[in-house]
């Protein structure tokens, strides 16, 4: 969706190092979900953020809510190869009277041992 | 608690052909959507409901029917295969809008 924009599109990063994956919206977000996918696989749910400022982690990886930049990140400390997949972001944006959860196109993770 | 529930996983069609993909779900979820994922695409929004009997049009809805006469079952239905709908669907529902998606574990559909 051209609504989201995520970046980088792919990065390849060595075992233990850190990475970043960002997720902008052009539309107000009321929602942000990042999900995880192994190829071939379906989607797996990671976090969700509401609130600005709002900063979720779960094991080695957080996720962070800039409501006033319609910005998301996610951020993942010491990677491992189970890290390895397609991250993709989802926002939820107004869409008349409903809410619509439109995705980015993901990003690639490799992790290299 | 099966969760959401595709068939079939796997597909191939001639063009011209039609058929339905089964989307199940037993949360008692009120929302329910279909998208289509392709290459360096992300997933699109096809079609979507807030209901039972209450559907709406997403991003790509074109070629592409659906009905929610039943709270549990979100079908997409494909009256005529085009090589263009080569992909993999998914399909995903939730208790209400902002709370939360979960999704199937997709339908790779291949149309020659």
């Amino acid at each position: 969706s051209q609504e989201l924009e995520q970046s980088p599109q792919s990065l390849i990063v060595q075992e233990g190092k850190n990475l970043t994956i960002n997720c902008t919206s052009s539309k107000t977000l009321y929602g942000l979900y990042w999900y995880k996918q192994k190829y071939g696989e379906g989607l797996i749910f990671l976090m969700m953020l509401q609130k600005g400022g709002e900063e979720k982690s779960h094991e080695k990886i957080t996720a962070k809510l800039d409501e006033k930049k319609q910005q998301s990140s996610l951020h993942i400390t010491a990677s491992q190869p189970s890290h390895a997949g397609i991250y993709l972001c989802g926002a939820e944006t107004l869409n008349s009277n409903d809410y619509k959860l439109s995705f980015g196109a993901g990003t690639t993770v490799t992790v290299r041992a | 608690n099966a969760g959401v529930t595709q068939t079939p996983k796997f597909q191939v069609l001639k063009t011209g052909q039609s058929m339905t993909l089964q989307c199940a779900q037993d949360m008692n979820h009120e929302y329910m959507s279909w998208y289509r994922q392709d290459p360096g695409m992300g997933l699109r929004l096809i079609h979507y409901s807030v209901g039972a009997g209450i559907t709406d049009q997403g991003e790509v809805p074109n070629g592409y029917n659906v009905s929610r006469s039943t709270t549990e079952d979100f079908p997409l239905r494909l009256l005529s295969a085009a090589p263009s709908q080569t992909s993999v669907y998914f399909c995903a529902s939730s208790y209400r809008q902002r709370y939360g998606y979960t999704f199937g574990s997709g339908t790779r559909l291949t149309v020659v």
